[in-house]
């Protein structure tokens, strides 16, 4: 069974650095793995999107790896601002008979002025 | 383009109660999807369906049922409202091809309360 693990759950970083959060998945016969933005109150915003058979996707200031191998995606954050803070939600879409998609738990970014 | 839309925004229910949460897209997707999100649980899928007149149990479907007559509408029945039920609920769209899902789209969400 696909289980994603997304850590740490919080993560408070001073403006301006640029930060890694992290997603693993147990399974590695995916088709893709997504990351999404939620910001509180609000519905999910797709952020990038990186099939299997890719390294990495790119946007501004964002870049997601994935490293479907060892179950591993990282998404990058360069230069952060206070309005990157939300809560980040990585989803990996499963190859197979369920063909379902399984969200990790997210990881809650603030970001210090 | 709306993208998904969802009414109502906020409900309340008293035990017992039925209802049917609203979600409609209009970017022609053939998946769509409602999902429950509790607090620090992350999302759990209730219900999903690949097309028109196809639909299919996910981790959660217990007190509920969908239907989709349409490629556009997903609505969610709640028969019998039960405070476990109290959650935001979300409905999402996505493409769906040879290579798998595309990008899902979410709805802004459904904050329901049963009391």
């Amino acid at each position: 069974k696909q289980e994603v693990t997304q850590i740490p759950a919080a993560l408070s970083v001073p403006e301006g650095e640029n930060l890694v959060l992290n997603c693993s998945f147990t399974d590695s016969a995916i088709y893709n793995l997504q990351w999404f933005r939620q910001d509180p109150g609000k519905g999910l915003t797709s952020l990038l999107l990186i099939q299997s058979s890719q390294r990495e996707q790119t946007s501004g200031r964002l870049n997601a790896s994935l490293d479907k191998s060892s179950g591993r995606s990282t998404l990058y954050i360069a230069a952060s601002q206070p309005g990157d803070s939300a809560t980040y939600l990585c989803a990996v879409n499963n190859r197979g008979r369920d063909d379902k998609i399984i969200f990790g738990k997210g990881t809650r970014l603030h970001i210090l002025p | 383009n709306a993208g998904v839309t969802q009414t109502p925004k906020f409900r309340i229910l008293k035990i017992g109660q039925s209802m049917t949460l609203q979600c409609t897209q209009d970017m022609n997707h053939n998946y769509m999807y409602w999902y429950r999100q509790d607090p620090g649980m992350g999302l759990k899928l209730i219900y999903y369906s690949v097309g028109a007149g196809i639909t299919d149990k996910g981790e959660v479907p217990n007190g509920y049922n969908v239907s989709r007559s349409t490629t556009e509408d997903f609505p969610l029945r709640l028969e019998l409202a039960a405070p476990s039920q109290t959650s935001v609920y979300f409905c999402a769209s996505s493409y769906s091809g040879s290579s798998g899902v595309y990008e899902q789209y979410f709805g802004p969400g459904t904050r329901l309360t049963v009391t």
